[in-house]
């Protein structure tokens, strides 16, 4: 299957700073890139939709503005959390498609003290 | 509009086979599945896109109804490294495309023991 990179895998940083998730596809392009966002022994709910070259789309009662995301190119998006605050802490994963399925990043595990 | 999954959690020994559910009230375009292991991002472990369709690998396989509206995940012959939580990933089948939105049902919690 397709390989999609995310990094950093884990990040601690402090409330009211800024933290930038990157997802690359490293053997095909992709065009369409997701964003979900996991509680603990919970689902992935899936935040927004990141097109390449265009603006992002968000789900309902998603702040686009406390999350920004970039697709510059077919094989880069990122997703920053700007202004962080404790209760933004999560498992954040980014998902790219291929036609054979859905492949995910090893995901962001982000902690705001 | 997530698809809901059953049953909540499965308890095994080693050996014995478990079957996974995933409904949802509208017809799909696709139905994906997906193992997550604690503290990793989940694993792809097949789509399904066409009514009737059945595919697996080793002994782990899926099927999807003829009505696209729902799919099951068989476990045969559990292993150890069975263990995990499953979710099936939906995509509607709304004038979609393979690369539509992708919702999660909840999840099923799979246990093996020894």
């Amino acid at each position: 299957g397709a390989v999609v990179s995310q990094h950093p895998s884990w990040v601690i940083c402090k409330s009211g700073t800024s933290v930038k998730i990157e997802c690359r596809s490293l053997d095909f392009q992709a065009t369409t890139m997701f964003w979900y966002r996991q509680f603990p022994k919970q689902s992935l709910m899936l935040m927004a939709t990141s097109n390449e070259g265009s603006k992002a789309t968000y789900e309902q009662g998603v702040e686009k503005d406390k999350f920004l995301i970039n697709h510059a190119s077919l094989t880069l998006s990122t997703l920053t959390v700007t202004s962080a605050h404790p209760e933004d802490s999560s498992f954040y994963i980014c998902s790219a498609r291929d036609r054979f399925g859905a492949f995910f990043g090893q995901g962001t595990r982000l902690t705001v003290v | 509009q997530q698809p809901v999954q059953s049953p909540q959690a499965v308890i095994l020994r080693e050996g014995e086979d478990a079957v996974i559910n995933c409904s949802s009230s509208k017809a799909l375009y696709s139905v994906h599945w997906y193992r997550q292991k604690h503290g990793e991002a989940p694993v792809f472990l097949m789509i399904l896109l066409k009514g009737g369709e059945q595919k697996g690998h080793e002994k782990i396989s899926a099927s999807f109804n003829e009505k696209k509206q729902q799919s099951s995940l068989y476990l045969t012959a559990s292993q150890l490294s069975y263990s995990g939580t499953y979710f099936c990933g939906t995509v509607l089948n709304a004038g979609g495309t393979s690369y539509g939105k992708l919702t999660f049902g909840q999840g099923t919690i799979l246990t093996v023991h020894p």
